[in-house]
């Protein structure tokens, strides 16, 4: 089935570094979701964005939709032991549907 | 706020056992989702349904079956469980806006089979 393709796999930090990671498709995705994942907890939304170039933000988190459409970026400003977790990207993979599919994921890690 | 309830988080089955994964979701959302984890492969859809009694397959719907009778309930049956499906699945739900809405997480049931 289709995928997306996260990048880096894992990331290991200091803590009060900036981390940036990207998701990408082979198609166009017309939504992009990006969650977190704490250890041992279902992912929780961090950031969605509805149209190309869009750029959001979310406290120190910054995420932006691609002008192809078929990537999206996810930056996180000034890192802090509680940013670890499996960060993933998810958007629906055609038009009309709910069904959304789920990146590789980034996993982070923060060394105080 | 959203509530996605799973019934168990951890299990351990035989193989060949049937097994049942529960999930039930206090929101009205029409659509549910299950989901498996696996490290390296991200989540990937094991079924979506849209509706009572409508599903639809996703990326890896083969050893697996779903139940959907009333809205809020979503279950998912390995008919035979297999050693390689131990992981860790994930039920979720959203609101139908047919553009890739929000979806809610419940806490994930970890499946060992044995």
């Amino acid at each position: 089935g289709q995928q997306l393709n996260q990048s880096p796999q894992s990331m290991f930090i200091q803590e009060g570094e900036d981390v940036s990671m990207n998701c990408t498709s082979s198609s166009i995705f017309n939504t992009w979701l990006w969650y977190k994942q704490d250890p041992g907890e279902g992912p929780v939304l961090l950031i969605a964005l509805y149209k190309a170039g869009e750029l959001t933000s979310n406290g120190r988190l910054t995420a932006q939709f691609g002008i192809t459409r078929k990537d999206s970026f996810l930056n996180i400003s000034a890192s802090i032991p509680s940013d670890v977790g499996i960060y993933f990207c998810a958007g629906p993979p055609s038009y009309n549907t709910d069904k959304l599919i789920f990146g590789t994921g980034t996993r982070l890690q923060v060394f105080p | 706020d959203v509530k996605v309830t799973q019934s168990s988080r951890y299990l351990v089955k035989r193989t060949g056992e049937k097994v049942f994964l529960e999930c039930v979701q206090d929101m009205d959302h029409e659509n549910m989702f299950w989901y498996r984890q696996d490290p390296g492969l991200g989540l990937r859809l094991i079924y979506f349904s849209y509706d009572v009694k409508m599903k639809e397959k996703g990326d890896i719907p083969e050893g697996y079956s779903v139940s959907r009778e009333k809205k809020e309930r979503f279950s998912l049956i390995l008919e035979s469980a297999s050693t390689n499906q131990t992981s860790m699945y994930l039920c979720a739900s959203s609101l139908s806006t047919l553009r890739g809405n929000t979806i809610y997480f419940g806490e994930g049931s970890w499946l060992t089979v044995v």
